[in-house]
């Protein structure tokens, strides 16, 4: 099956650091994505990229940035980490290609962020 | 604008006791809506894809169905190991590949 992976399940950095965070598909994933999920907020998209060296803003791209040198890895880039960034952010990637997964978006485990 | 609502927020089931979770949307041009499980500290899991009203997928205890409006995932004889987090989520046909997702149903089932 699709494989996503990301490169931390748990992160604890302090304030003002810089902080990457990894995500690695292995189906070929022409699309990626990276959210943030938080309780009563739910799945908010940060940035996403339909190809390499290409990428778009979501709807809350704001201290962050994204790297997409390779096709099969997708970077999210806290520049200056700030406490409201504790989080837990998820990486998917769609477009594989087996019949009928052009469009379902597959996540990896999540990593769990924390800026003291 | 695009919105999903899924109802309820959390459910409650004992083990056996069937039940439906919804999940409505507005949407310029649907192009698929889709189920996913999340545990806690955990990924989203795929579970369904459905592209046009009428449509219907099924897996072991699940069912998913499709109207133009909303959506329901109906959980028949549910077991403990069915306790999760559900979400629901849309891509308009406007949007490239993003989704648009709901807040998500915790349904809890108990033995």
């Amino acid at each position: 099956d699709v494989k996503v992976t990301q490169s931390s399940r748990y992160l604890v950095k302090r304030t003002g650091e810089k902080v990457f965070l990894e995500c690695v598909q292995d189906m070929d994933h022409e699309n990626m994505f990276w959210y943030r999920q938080d309780p009563g907020l739910g799945l908010r998209l940060i940035y996403f990229s339909y190809d390499v060296k290409m990428k778009e803003k979501g709807d809350i791209p704001e201290g962050y940035s994204v790297s997409r040198e390779k096709k099969e890895r997708f970077s999210l880039i806290l520049e200056s980490a700030s406490t409201n960034q504790t989080s837990m952010y998820l990486c998917a990637g769609s477009g594989g290609s087996g019949k009928g997964r052009r469009n379902e978006q597959f996540f990896g485990p999540g990593t769990r962020l924390t800026v003291l | 604008e695009d919105q999903v609502t899924q109802s309820p927020e959390a459910l409650r089931l004992q083990e056996g006791e069937s039940s439906s979770l919804n999940c409505s949307y507005t949407v310029s041009g649907l192009r698929g809506l889709f189920w996913y499980r999340q545990d806690p500290g955990k990924g989203p899991e795929f579970l369904f894809t459905l592209y046009s009203a009428g449509e219907e997928k099924e897996k072991e205890r699940l069912k998913a169905t499709l109207t133009k409006k909303e959506s329901f995932l109906h959980i028949t004889a549910p077991k403990p190991e069915d306790s999760a987090t559900y979400l629901c989520a849309v891509q308009a046909r406007n949007q490239g590949g993003k989704l648009i997702f709901g807040q998500g149903t915790e349904l809890s089932v108990k033995p």
